[in-house]
């Protein structure tokens, strides 16, 4: 298993600014993943940090508007750039038991509303 | 079906009512089908992971069936308590390992 502590746990955020998501996971992680839940809408893949090597993002998701550091296995940080309304989501950050298909573990997320 | 769809997309239940819910997927390259309880402010959290087709699984109260074949896999609350108030989010693991997970069904128990 593993515990991901993830900050902030909210945030007001203006048009136009950014906002940094960090998360912090009790063991050593190959992999670590960063989702986003608009309104209404499913957990959605946004991009997934290896360490010592650039993101992988999914369709629809640029490094530009989301990069993501991923400085050892056990940190990262997923950055929302330029902001817009349309980015109010609720922001989640998840580790893998074991490899691929195994159960997840997730951050407590981030409710991020942009006005 | 290309996505994962889930539903209904909400229901109330009263206490002490048995319930459940669908989750629909794509049926090939299947790998796995998990479910997940999220409660408001807290982190998602694993109910089962299923990969055979035919599995069932139980966890107290609440337990899941899978078909594979018809893609398709349900959740069921028995006798229904104010603490299964929740989202239940199901997610598809295809053979490349990632997650693509449904919209949820939010479940409210009224006392």
């Amino acid at each position: 298993s593993a515990v991901i502590s993830q900050k902030p746990s909210r945030d007001i955020c203006q048009r136009g600014t950014s906002l940094t998501i960090q998360c912090q996971v009790d063991s050593q992680v190959t992999m670590m993943f960063w989702y986003r839940q608009q309104p209404g809408q499913s957990l959605t893949l946004i991009a997934t940090a290896n360490q010592g090597s650039e993101a992988t993002y999914e369709s629809g998701f640029v490094i530009d508007k989301f990069p993501i550091s991923r400085p050892n296995l056990t940190f990262s940080t997923l950055t929302v750039s330029n902001m817009s309304p349309e980015d109010s989501s609720i922001y989640l950050c998840s580790v893998e038991d074991q490899g691929r298909g195994a159960e997840a573990f997730f951050g407590q997320g981030t409710r991020l509303t942009v006005v | 079906i290309l996505n994962v769809e889930q539903s209904p997309q909400s229901l109330h239940v009263q206490e002490g009512d048995s319930t459940n819910f669908t989750c629909s997927f794509p049926s090939s390259n299947f790998y796995a089908l998990h479910w997940y309880r999220w409660e408001t402010a807290k982190s998602p959290e694993a109910l089962f992971v299923m990969t055979l087709n035919g599995d069932e699984k139980k966890k107290g109260r609440i337990s899941a069936t899978l078909n594979t074949k018809e893609g398709y896999s349900y959740l069921y609350i028995k006798g229904s308590q104010p603490e299964d108030s929740a989202t239940y989010l199901c997610a598809f693991s295809d053979s490349w390992g990632k997650l693509q997970f449904g919209a949820g069904t939010q479940v409210v128990v009224t006392p």
